[in-house]
């Protein structure tokens, strides 16, 4: 089973920001955050991973809280593209991705 | 660089029967994993290969089978087709065994009839 909690689906309006939650309240300390999402029919895209330090890449920034146990993934300024499923993973990096059922992002204009 | 390709995308095949897919790494991967996506149960993973090696396997029968070849390229093989088998098979490569950085392909839809 999934080791994280994530809310089925979010609205943003286009050009803001998506804050998009994760609880993992379980996560071990060897347990990295990593962030997919699957834009219809096509097959998952890797946008950021983190330990436990915030991280930030050129799609998406990454917070992840002190005691570890949530983290949120923030996309910047939402365009229309974004919309997709979102996933939050906890992994250990053993080359198996346990996906729940992820976050339906709609971004709308 | 070129990303992930698989081969074929598409594919119809009745009960009973095999098939095999097949999956080409981004350059210089070494990684290869395999998934299943149904409506019903998501994105599951079926195995991952290293070094021609599997490390890690997923929760399906043994029909679900596969490997990896030198050149990093993996297939999968279904034995004895059933329709629940009908499904998006997805894989991904990364760079090495140690990292869920993994890149996934386009994927191939296989219908089962």
């Amino acid at each position: 089973d999934a080791k994280t909690t994530q809310p089925t689906s979010m609205d943003c309006a286009e050009g803001r920001a998506a804050n998009l939650p994760c609880n993992h309240s379980t996560i071990s300390g060897n347990e990295y955050v990593y962030w997919y999402r699957q834009i219809h029919s096509q097959g998952p895209q890797y946008i950021i991973h983190g330990l436990k330090n915030n991280e930030t890449n050129e799609m998406a920034s990454l917070i992840i809280t002190e005691d570890r146990k949530s983290s949120t993934l923030i996309l910047p300024h939402a365009t229309l593209r974004d919309t997709a499923v979102y996933y939050c993973i906890v992994s250990s990096n053993t080359g198996k991705l346990i996906f729940g059922q992820g976050t339906t992002l709609q971004v709308k204009p | 660089k070129a990303g992930v390709t698989q081969t074929p995308r598409y594919l119809i095949k009745t009960r009973g029967q095999q098939v095999t897919l097949s999956c080409s790494p981004i350059s210089g991967h070494r990684s290869v994993s395999w998934y299943q996506q149904t409506p019903g149960q998501g994105l599951q993973f079926l195995f991952e290969y290293f070094s021609e090696t599997q490390r890690n396997k997923g929760n399906f029968p043994g029909r679900f089978s596969g490997r990896q070849f030198s050149n990093s390229r993996s297939e999968m093989n279904v034995s004895t087709l059933e329709l629940g088998d009908s499904a998006l098979y997805l894989c991904a490569s990364s760079l090495a065994w140690g990292t869920d950085t993994q890149y996934f392909g386009p994927g191939t839809r296989l219908t089962v009839l």
